[in-house]
């Protein structure tokens, strides 16, 4: 079974840029997590999708961040504008929720923002 | 707001030693404790905890949870480099919050040769 695969691996912006990352996840997971990773933290969700829809996005800074699963099976996430405390790694995860939370991670995204 | 916190944050250790990692939470409406392993970037899954007292065990890792002292435990024996990595708890609420996981902030083990 193919793992949840994200691009790009890495990506270096300014400040006030925009930038997208993509993410699919595993076939058949219908659950779908965006999470950010600050250097020296644990991960922290920001959003999660059921199928098509936004289960939760309690945590996601909407002003600049915004995320969509228009299909119900990949995933865009993107900032705009960036900020310098917006470096991190992004993870993307799945679950097949009707059977176990178990997420899946992908390789995840690292950016950098100058 | 649910919290999880782990210690110790960093720890190392010489090959064949035995370590103890420890987590402890505070979540409403408790509904699982995963471990998950971190190298490099991707979190790789070890284990999910749903009852008190139950060992989990897969080869030289086992855990265990307290759910009336809201800490899970994580021992690896005969630790290898192969182990060193960051080790991730995280906690998993129910109810309306469903599937939403909170990490801790990890423990840093590395094992010299």
């Amino acid at each position: 079974e193919a793992g949840v695969a994200q691009s790009p691996r890495y990506k270096i912006i300014e400040k006030r840029q925009s930038v997208a990352f993509w993410c699919n996840p595993i076939s058949g997971h219908a659950t779908l997590y965006w999470y950010q990773q600050i250097l020296g933290q644990g991960p922290k969700l920001l959003i999660q999708f059921q199928n098509n829809g936004v289960v939760d996005d309690s945590q996601l800074p909407k002003d600049r961040f915004s995320a969509e699963r228009l299909k119900g099976v990949d995933s865009t996430l993107k900032i705009q504008p960036a900020k310098l405390e917006d470096s991190a790694v992004y993870l993307c995860a799945s679950s097949r929720a009707s059977v176990s939370n178990e997420q899946f991670f992908g390789p995840g995204t690292r950016l950098t923002v100058l | 707001e649910d919290k999880v916190v782990q210690s110790p944050l960093s720890l190392v250790v010489h090959e064949g030693d035995t370590v103890t990692l420890n987590c402890s939470y505070e979540v409403t409406n408790f509904r699982s404790l995963l471990w998950y392993k971190q190298e490099k970037k991707a979190p790789t899954f070890l284990f999910m905890l749903t009852s008190s007292g139950i060992e989990k065990k897969s080869g030289r890792l086992s855990s265990i949870l307290d759910k009336k002292e809201l800490f899970s435990i994580l021992n690896i024996t005969a630790t290898q480099t192969g182990d060193s990595a960051i080790y991730l708890c995280a906690v998993e609420a129910g109810g309306t919050s469903y599937g939403k996981l909170t990490f801790g902030q990890g423990t840093i083990l590395t094992v010299h040769p």
